[in-house]
């Protein structure tokens, strides 16, 4: 079965203390890996997509890689404006169409 | 340019009873989602619309959901009866083609069931 696993589910920093998400995936036919971020009683926003292992994107603080297995969101010298749930989705092949699928997040806190 | 409306923000039923929720895409935009994202976990697809077609419902409901984007614009998602573990927010997205990651997201309607 297609799975998509966030690690940490939440996660405090001080500000300027880096770290990383993870989001491990066990899917068949991958068609891409998609960060998202999703501020408290809003929709997700798109950051990042990835489709091969070795390939990175960057935006501002945050950076994010994808191997076979797993893909990791590093977040440089954070902010506390950073503070958000970060969400991971694969996109997977169905029967008519592809769609995609979403982990549960990581809550991230970023304190001054 | 204007982004994903949804509308109502949040709604109150009792079990049993019924509830719609509307959402207009992008402009242009020909694909149109349906997710529910229950607290503390990430959005599920509930249907997915190309034009006004169904391209996936797999994991609608549909004893009790139902969904229509009668002119390839915008959707209504009706659930009728509600049950408790209905609660949820219910995100509509579009995206301008099918298979893309980029999805743009409405900011969801909050249902509460009692």
């Amino acid at each position: 079965e297609d799975q998509v696993t966030q690690s940490p589910e939440a996660l405090r920093l001080q500000e300027g203390e880096s770290s990383s998400l993870n989001c491990s995936y066990t899917v068949s036919g991958l068609r891409g890996l998609f960060w998202y971020r999703q501020d408290p009683g809003k929709g997700p926003e798109f950051l990042f997509t990835l489709y091969s292992a070795g390939e990175e994107k960057e935006k501002e603080r945050l950076k994010a890689t994808l191997t076979k297995k797993e893909s990791f969101l590093h977040i440089t010298a954070p902010k506390p404006e950073d503070s958000a749930t970060y969400l991971c989705a694969v996109r997977i092949p169905t029967n008519s169409a592809s769609k995609l699928t979403f982990g549960t997040g990581t809550r991230l806190q970023v304190t001054l | 340019e204007a982004g994903v409306a949804q509308s109502p923000r949040y709604k109150i039923i009792e079990k049993r009873q019924s509830v719609a929720f509307w959402c207009n895409p992008i402009s242009g935009h020909a694909t149109l989602y349906w997710y529910q994202q229950i607290l503390g976990q990430g959005p599920k697809l509930l249907i997915q619309f190309q034009n006004n077609g169904v391209v996936d419902d797999s994991q609608l409901p549909k004893d009790r959901f139902s969904a229509e984007r009668l002119k390839g614009v915008d959707s209504t998602l009706k659930i009728q009866p509600a049950k408790l573990e209905d609660s949820a927010v219910y995100l509509c997205a579009s995206s301008l083609a099918r298979g893309v990651g980029e999805l743009f997201f409405g900011e969801g309607s909050r249902l509460t069931v009692l």
